[in-house]
């Protein structure tokens, strides 16, 4: 089974809306870590959020929020009021358990969302 | 400024020969990482370090090696065993390996088959 799951290929959305990019998860550790990296068309992976798994409020980053909604596995990230520059991959990414087990980031295949006029 | 340099951004190899990618950093972070990104895909681990001199394999380690006798650096040797070595190459660090670190990504290096 897939840990991480971003069923959509590619995004749309008009500049200064907001859109929504979803990702599901899958994990049997109480204890996790759930993060959103951009990557532009340059390659370079960019770090937007994290959320942990004992954190009772949804994390903010500027223009990105994450809906982090535990029962149902999903860590969606929300970015308001898009920007040309918000055109990139977009991958969620989930790290488990405690210390010297937690090195691995396991990725999703990503998003690839574009910002129009 | 703080960061991951990995060099060179572009690299060919012919067949039968290693190759290695360098990366260095100066965030004085503990633990350093190597990721193989395919077009179209996500990133898959193939090596990661928590501390100097030690180094464990990822998910996909085979016809790869890596050193960690710096803090601030651990290449990447892509041997003559990689049948299928052409791919995106990201090396990440990070100050720890608690859950809650994020990794920082350096730009890439594009190994290509000659």
């Amino acid at each position: 089974a897939q840990k991480i799951t971003q069923t959509q290929p590619g995004m749309f959305v008009q500049e200064k809306e907001a859109v929504t990019l979803d990702c599901t998860y899958d994990t049997s550790d109480q204890s996790y870590g759930l993060f959103w990296y951009k990557q532009p068309s340059s390659g370079e992976m960019i770090f937007l959020i994290y959320q942990g798994s004992y954190d009772e409020q949804n994390a903010t980053e500027g223009r990105y929020s994450l809906n982090f909604q535990k029962a149902r596995k999903s860590a969606n990230l929300v970015i308001s009021a898009s920007q040309l520059g918000d055109s990139a991959m977009y991958f969620c990414a989930m790290r488990e358990g405690e210390t010297g087990t937690a090195s691995k980031l396991t990725f999703g295949t990503g998003t690839r969302l574009q910002v129009t006029l | 400024d703080g960061g991951i340099t990995q060099s060179p951004k572009y690299l060919f190899r012919k067949e039968g020969q290693n190759v290695t990618l360098s990366c260095e950093q100066n965030l004085n972070h503990d633990a350093m990482y190597w990721y193989r990104q395919d077009p179209g895909q996500g990133l898959r681990l193939i090596y990661y370090s928590q501390i100097v001199n030690d180094f464990q394999k990822g998910d996909i380690a085979e016809g790869y090696s890596v050193s960690r006798e710096k803090k601030e650096s651990f290449p990447l040797t892509v041997t003559s065993a990689q049948k299928n070595p052409t791919a995106f190459y990201l090396c990440a660090s990070s100050q720890g390996v608690k859950s809650n670190q994020p990794q920082h990504f350096g730009d890439g290096t594009r190994l290509s088959i000659l």
